[in-house]
């Protein structure tokens, strides 16, 4: 049973930390996606990649955030410096034409 | 840009009814595909059903159907004699290109399945 896997699951953290969400993406499908679920945006896309290359970053904020595909099963979310506004899930998914499938999602609380 | 909308924040009902959840889209694309994702307590987002655009037919999975209007831009969820099990956040999502493109959400409906 093919998943999408996300760590850390939960993340507690002080503002100015510096915060690393990875993502394995179902083997096969060729584009992985961040999302971000607050209660005051709902589902929002942060970036996403096709092949590993960035396609679309535009809705991330570029002064703190950074994602990278190091290789076919590793996506990762970095924030650098950490601030209040960033707690929210973060949701990985990864996708073909047939479908696209989301992990569990990474809850960072920032304090 | 594409736009998807449900009106309905939240519904109530009880176990057995029928409830449908109403999803609206905008797209000036001809090509485009439409889903709809349950997402319960437990936080996680589950795939239910993805449609494209030409594909007018009526889908029917258990309990769940779907009916799609282009005319109405509408693309509904009923989910027949409810059970409580089907208490979730539901929500409706568009893509220009099946999966390997981007979702645009709705805002979600919440829909809670009392006993």
């Amino acid at each position: 049973d093919a998943r999408v896997t996300q760590t850390p699951r939960h993340k507690v953290t002080e503002m100015g930390q510096e915060v690393t969400m990875r993502c394995q993406p179902i083997l096969g499908h060729n584009t992985v996606f961040w999302y971000r679920q607050t209660m005051m945006q709902g589902l929002e896309l942060l970036a996403y990649f096709r092949n590993r290359a960035p396609l679309d970053d535009s809705g991330m904020p570029k002064d703190r955030f950074s994602a990278e595909m190091p290789d076919a099963t590793l996506a990762t979310l970095k924030i650098q410096p950490s601030e209040p506004r960033d707690s929210a899930v973060y949701f990985c998914a990864s996708g073909w034409t047939g479908g696209q499938f989301f992990g569990p999602g990474t809850r960072l609380t920032v304090l | 840009a594409q736009k998807v909308t449900q009106a309905q924040t939240e519904i109530s009902v009880v176990e057995k009814e029928d409830v449908t959840l109403d999803c609206v889209y905008e797209t000036r694309d001809t090509t485009y595909y439409l889903f709809w994702y349950k997402q319960p307590p437990s936080g996680e987002l589950v795939f239910l059903i993805r449609r494209n655009s030409f594909d007018e037919q009526n889908e029917i999975s258990g309990r769940y159907s779907w009916n799609f209007q282009k005319s109405t831009s509408s693309f509904n969820f009923t989910i027949t004699a409810s059970q409580v099990v089907d208490s979730a956040v539901y929500f409706c999502a568009l893509s220009l290109g099946g999966g390997s493109e981007k979702l645009v959400f709705g805002k979600g409906t919440k829909l809670t399945v009392n006993p």
